[in-house]
This record gives C-alpha cells, sequence and structure tokens, in this order.
C-alpha cells in the first residue's frame, strides 16, 4: 500500500479482555516499530522487529503484551487481561531498510479500556 | 541514556507570526541522528526532517527552518510566516542509528490563530 495501515482505528474493552491491533507496513520496509502514545505525551517505543526477527522488546510494559511478525510483512500487538493504564494510542512506524533511519507512521489506533 | 527535552508544551501564535520550537537532548553516542515529526489532529506522525550528527547545516524547506547545534545539543525548529494549517504538536527524536527506536520529546502544541 501507500503508507503504513492500522486497525482497528478505535478500540474500546472492557478491563480483562484481550485486544489484538494490526499494522500493516509500507510493502516491502524491512523493520517495523511499536509505539505507545499516552495522551499528552510523545511516542514511546514497545518493540521491533527486522523482517520476521524481533530485536527488541525491552520497551513492553508487561508480559501481558506480546507482538509478532511471522512472515515478515504484517504485524499484530495483542494485549492480555488489559487494564486501564493501557488505555493509548498504539503507533506502527515501518523503515524500508537495515540502514534507512526515517520511520513512517501508521495512522494509530486508539485503545480505551472501561 | 538518550532523553530529549522541549520544555515549550504550548504556544500560540498569531497567523503570519515566527516561532521557533525548541529541542534539546542528550546522548553519549558520537553518531546519532535527530529528527522532527508534526502530529496534526488527525494523529499521523508525519516526518519532517532528520539530521545526523556529523552534519550542522542549518537547513530551510520553504517556510521552515532548522538549527542543529552540537555545542549546546540543541535542534529547534523555526516557521517563518506561520499559517493555520500549521497547527499540530510537534515532536523532536533522536535516534543512535540508524534502524533502531526513536526517543522522543513530550512534544510542543502550537496553536496557530487566524
Amino acid at each position: 500500500g501507500a503508507g503504513v495501515s492500522q486497525s482497528p482505528r478505535y478500540k474500546v474493552a472492557k478491563r480483562g479482555q484481550d485486544v489484538a491491533l494490526r499494522c500493516d507496513p509500507i510493502s516491502g520496509h524491512v523493520s517495523l516499530f511499536w509505539y505507545q502514545q499516552a495522551l499528552g505525551q510523545g511516542p514511546e517505543f514497545l518493540t521491533y522487529f527486522q523482517n520476521e526477527a524481533q530485536l527488541d522488546k525491552s520497551g513492553l510494559p508487561s508480559d501481558r503484551f506480546f507482538a509478532e511478525r511471522p512472515e515478515g510483512s504484517v504485524s499484530t500487538l495483542k494485549i492480555q487481561r488489559t487494564q486501564q493504564e493501557d488505555s493509548a494510542v498504539y503507533l506502527c512506524a515501518s523503515i524500508i531498510s537495515d540502514r534507512a533511519t526515517e520511520q513512517y507512521f501508521g495512522p494509530g489506533t486508539r485503545l480505551t479500556v472501561t | 541514556a538518550q532523553k530529549v527535552t522541549q520544555a515549550q508544551t504550548e504556544i500560540s501564535v498569531v497567523e503570519k507570526e515566527d516561532v521557533t520550537l525548541d529541542c534539546v537532548y542528550e546522548t553519549r553516542d558520537t553518531t546519532y541522528y535527530l529528527f522532527w515529526y508534526k502530529q496534526p489532529p488527525s494523529g499521523e506522525l508525519v516526518f519532517l526532517i532528520r539530521r545526523n550528527s556529523f552534519d550542522e547545516q542549518n537547513e530551510i524547506s520553504g517556510r521552515y527552518s532548522w538549527n542543529f547545534q552540537k555545542s549546546t545539543s540543541s535542534f529547534n525548529f523555526t516557521i517563518t510566516a506561520s499559517q493555520v494549517v500549521d497547527s499540530a504538536v510537534y515532536f523532536c527524536a533522536l535516534s543512535e542509528e540508524g534502524n533502531t527506536p526513536l526517543v522522543f520529546g513530550k512534544g510542543t502544541r502550537l496553536s496557530v490563530i487566524a
């Protein structure tokens, strides 16, 4: 596609539910990043992949968060047993190669946990 | 550890005024990259510029200009003759090298009033 797409754009979950957020990167982009953006804050790194390999997951806030990119293209961020503090915008970005620097972002998924 | 500080939380200007957004960074790396992103109300982060640590030349792109000064660890962004469409949250970000996570500041919300 022309840009990074994310779905759903909005998700409301009841506390304790599991959610799955999807990211479709720009076609051919090697690396994919997930960020969490709380209201009024800058994005904070969660995890990233180079192709299907998860190179860094140090930003995942707890073991309830899990990300995968099994075929090196689409990625899914899963949050189990959601809590109110998980409410945020989840942003996905992709980058064209392992030598590139500019990350191109999707529109984000706004997660609200009630 | 890397850190980006945007001390201005909100700025409000009247259309056609010039405005400068400040960014101060901390890093121990000798090679690093600095970025500015724009986040309009739609929420998608839009890449504006990248600078690497070896290139201190200032850059101008239309009404936008950037002033990178390693001596003061600053990478400031000026919008000349601001327009209402410039209203957005602007983020400064830092990465240690290509294809690595971005560290963002908290952002500066710019409101341009007609």
